[in-house]
């Protein structure tokens, strides 16, 4: 149980255009999901915490225009990055927690986007 | 802020024991957790400790003292799989920030 996906896999795209990523729980309702960004050889870094039904809470130095997050259900939050540049090519993580109380994270399998 | 150190490599034979700590100085604390994390995959949870003490899960232990802001993992019986980054992450505020990793290379 506890499975979390998200498409595409990987993605390029070229410069200035805007790409969205899709994260699903498949067999559990997620009241948060969380999408992090992990740069080659490092670190996960968390852009933004996403509750189901409200605005999504954005890290400092996260640009909430540029990385558009929607949790429109307890199954699904999709971000967006647009217009997106070659910097913003990285690893792209979500995951999924089925309640406040609760404390582990469920992580999707990432993906990959490369922008030319 | 969150500040959260941990060892960039760490090598080890296989079926040898290693310990790969993690101090942590962090304005809220809720809870430590491990992940392992092999090359281009999402990482997976390992464990999670709240209380002071140790947590053993087969192969794998995780220690915590809050007084000190210390975690350790232990891993036992190493195999060749466990070669991979390991990735302490405080959790508070509901959320968790994760450390910059530690990449285990397990020789033959």
């Amino acid at each position: 149980g506890a499975v979390v996906s998200q498409h595409p896999s990987w993605v390029i795209c070229k410069s200035g255009t805007s790409v969205k990523i899709e994260c699903r729980s498949l067999d559990f309702q997620a009241t948060t999901m969380f999408w992090y960004r992990q740069f080659p050889k490092q670190s996960l870094m968390l852009m933004a915490t996403s509750n189901e039904g409200s605005k999504a809470t954005y890290e400092q130095g996260v640009e909430k225009d540029k990385f558009l997050i929607n949790h429109a259900s307890l199954t699904l939050s999709t971000l967006t990055v647009t217009s997106a540049h070659p910097e913003d090519s990285s690893f792209y993580i979500c995951s999924a927690r089925t309640g406040v109380s609760s404390y582990e994270q469920y992580f999707g399998p990432g993906t990959r986007l490369t922008v030319t | 802020g969150q500040n959260i150190d941990q060892p960039t490599e760490m090598t080890a034979t296989e079926g040898a024991i290693v310990q790969i700590n993690c101090t942590y100085q962090t304005s809220g604390f809720n809870g430590l957790f491990w992940y392992q994390q092999h090359a281009g995959e999402a990482p997976t949870f390992l464990s999670y400790n709240v209380l002071d003490g140790l947590e053993e899960k087969g192969r794998f232990s995780s220690f915590l003292s809050r007084s000190k802001g210390y975690s350790y993992l232990l891993l036992k019986e190493l195999q060749m799989k466990d070669s991979a980054s390991y990735l302490c992450a405080v959790r508070y505020a509901g959320k968790s920030t994760f450390g910059d990793g530690t990449t285990l290379t397990v020789k033959p």
